[in-house]
């Protein structure tokens, strides 16, 4: 079936420095990915969608300069965190939508844990 | 502006019992419902959606979910819990542009 990979499933980085977080549809083409972000206990929080070839749209109170999106292929989206903080620690989830039909199907990678020291 | 309650933070049931978990949903037009199950430190998996027609949906996993238009409500069953079922459960709204917005999540520990 489908698979979304996310890597890596785990990162620890200090303070200052950037972390790249790939997400890749491995065998169908991911017409839209999204990017979600989820705290301890809590729920998922959509942080922008991003189409291929095109700027990704954020969501409201989302720095784009801080979370950096970028879908070069139909298959790979990445997420870059700027200049990481220790409040960006999180659970960062994407998805991604296979095809444009109204129920085309919607696959989640299996996160990435940041910590940032 | 869609949004999603579910109302239950921690549900406890036996193994072998019945389990209910409530969805209340806002949103202005008809829309997509789905149901997310999450294991500690993993991803979501898709345990059913609607998106159109027979309210009564089947899902994976023996679950299933009943939209109800007049109540606003998605809520999820399964008539026998087995202790594999001890998750996170997630229930979701959004439309064709598939920007889903998340409830808060229900704990579901099962006790033998």
């Amino acid at each position: 079936g489908a698979v979304v990979s996310q890597h890596p499933s785990r990162v620890i980085c200090k303070s200052g420095t950037s972390v790249k977080i790939e997400c890749r549809s491995l065998d169908f083409q991911a017409t839209t990915m999204f990017w979600y972000r989820q705290f301890p206990k809590q729920s998922l929080m959509l942080m922008a969608t991003s189409n291929e070839g095109s700027k990704a749209t954020y969501e409201q109170g989302v720095e784009k300069d801080k979370f950096l999106i970028n879908h070069a292929s139909l298959t790979l989206s990445t997420l870059t965190v700027t200049s990481a903080h220790p409040e960006d620690s999180s659970f960062y989830i994407c998805s991604a939508r296979q095809g444009r039909a109204y129920n085309s199907p919607l696959h989640f990678g299996n996160g990435t844990r940041l910590t940032v020291t | 502006a869609q949004s999603v309650t579910q109302p239950d933070i921690h549900i406890t049931v036996s193994e072998g019992a019945s389990l209910e978990l409530r969805c209340n949903y806002s949103y202005g037009a008809t829309p997509y419902l789905f149901w997310y199950v999450q294991s500690p430190g993993q991803g979501l998996q898709l345990l059913l959606k609607y998106f159109s027609g027979d309210t009564l949906v089947q899902g994976i996993k023996g679950f299933e979910a009943e939209f109800k238009r007049s109540q606003s409500s998605f809520n999820l069953r399964k008539p026998s819990v087995h202790w594999s079922d001890a998750a996170e459960y997630f229930c979701a709204v959004g439309s064709n542009d598939y920007k889903l917005s998340f409830g808060a999540g229900t704990t579901v520990t099962v006790r033998a």
